[in-house]
């Protein structure tokens, strides 16, 4: 089957770095995705990574390697703002979004 | 009023009510979708719309209406308390390749008696 593991919850302090980490075993992949979701709200993109590296945008980055099969988020300069889940997901090879539960970040000042 | 829009954003309904979820998205996208976002749980892809309608085993209490690419409909039947969970909307430019990326809606936040 096809799955994608990210932690439940996570806490971090303002100012601070945190990182998310997203693992995956899918039929295939065409691409990962992070998306940013606040309580209540509408999930928001976050960032598209499709090739090995890292991709930086502000404070955010995301890191993929398709060889582990491992993705990471990583937020710099933590601000209270940044307290929201974050949902991993990934393409398969029949071009379906597969997501993770995702991961609530708690920054307490 | 830009991105995508759904109403209502909350909605109780009893188990033998017939009730009706909008959604409308202002992006000229091609594709939308709906999504089933239950607690602790993974986002579950309910319908795909693109030129034709792709259903993900979904039962049949549930039944969607996408009268052009700017607006879709849910529209509920005799639902179980199981059924209880937030309803998103999204839409893409394109759905089967490339890098679309989903854009979502705020989510109708249903509750079953």
């Amino acid at each position: 089957g096809q799955n994608i593991d990210q932690p439940t919850e996570m806490t971090a302090t303002e100012g601070a770095i945190v990182q998310i980490n997203c693992t995956y075993q899918t039929s295939g992949f065409n691409g990962l995705f992070w998306y940013q979701q606040h309580a209540g709200e509408a999930p928001t993109f976050l960032s598209y990574n499709v090739l090995d590296g890292l991709e930086e945008k502000g404070r955010f980055s995301s890191f993929l390697s398709r060889s582990k099969g491992y993705s990471y988020l990583l937020l710099k300069e933590l601000q209270m703002k940044d307290s929201a889940s974050y949902l991993c997901a990934v393409r398969d090879s029949n071009y379906q979004l597969i997501w993770g539960a995702g991961t609530k970040l708690i920054i307490k000042p | 009023e830009t991105g995508v829009t759904q109403t209502p954003r909350h909605l109780v309904m009893g188990m033998t009510n017939k009730k009706s979820l909008k959604c409308e998205q202002h992006l000229g996208h091609n594709a939308m979708y709906w999504y089933k976002q239950s607690a602790k749980k993974p986002l579950e892809l309910m319908f795909v719309f693109k030129e034709q309608t792709e259903n993900n085993s979904v039962p049949s209490r549930f039944s969607p209406e996408c009268p052009n690419s700017s607006h879709l409909f849910l529209h509920l039947h005799t639902l179980q308390p199981e059924d209880s969970a937030l309803y998103l909307c999204a839409s893409s430019q394109d759905y089967g390749g490339g890098t679309e990326t989903q854009y979502f809606g705020p989510g109708t936040r249903l509750l079953v008696l």
